[in-house]
């Protein structure tokens, strides 16, 4: 069973442009979550999406957002890109719903503005 | 609000001598605590988590951890170390909807 799959793995982009990240979830699963991993700040919650709808939004400015499509998978996007938008973005799925489900990662997409 | 803590930015153990990474948490509620393992330029892999039930929880690649609910800890070990154990780990605790919330990681270090 193929994991949850991430592209692009790499990116550099320039201060102020746009960016968009792919997230496949593993298959028949259809929670789908997203997390900013930094040095200086760890791992932090971005938001969660279950059946298209997001259900819960870490503290980011509005300048993340995200959203999920029909067969599970989800997008994040993050305009206007800073220079401490630096950071590995990480995408999890979960096959249910509810509290103390496991959620399992992807490899990342590593993103580095410059 | 939940919480968890790693007190060490890291630990050092000799190969075949046994690891405990620790972690403490603060939670509303019941805990729902899980342990990650990453390895450099990787996402986070599962390696075990306690929802209840017996303290005593068994995980992958012969790691357990031990909940301790009087001191709110839930202490990662492996009865011996092995070289490729080195990594960065994480606690985490899971709150409504998958969110969750990590400590900041703990980097293990097992020397031959």
């Amino acid at each position: 069973k193929a994991g949850v799959t991430q592209t692009p793995r790499y990116l550099i982009k320039t201060r102020g442009q746009q960016v968009t990240l792919s997230c496949s979830p593993i298959s028949g699963h259809r929670s789908v979550s997203w997390y900013q991993q930094t040095p200086g700040q760890g791992l932090q919650f971005l938001f969660e999406y279950f059946s298209e709808t997001q259900r819960n939004k870490g503290n980011f400015p509005g300048r993340f957002s995200g959203r999920q499509f029909s067969n599970s998978r989800s997008e994040m996007n993050v305009s206007t890109l800073e220079l401490g938008d630096s950071a590995l973005y990480l995408c999890a799925s979960s096959l249910l719903v509810g509290t103390g489900n496991t959620i399992y990662f992807g490899e990342g997409s590593w993103l580095t503005v410059v | 609000a939940q919480s968890v803590a790693q007190p060490e930015d890291q630990v050092n153990v000799a190969e075949g001598n046994p690891l405990t990474v620790k972690c403490t948490y603060s939670v509303s509620g019941n805990p729902y605590l899980f342990w990650y393992v990453q390895y450099p330029n990787r996402g986070l892999q599962f390696l075990l988590k306690y929802i209840t039930g017996d303290n005593l929880v068994k995980g992958s690649y012969g790691f357990e951890a031990e909940f301790n609910k009087s001191q709110t800890s839930f202490h990662l070990k492996k009865p011996s170390a092995l070289v490729s154990d080195s990594a960065l780990y994480f606690c985490a605790v899971s709150d409504n909807f998958n969110k969750f919330y990590f400590g900041s990681g703990t980097k293990l270090n097992v020397k031959p």
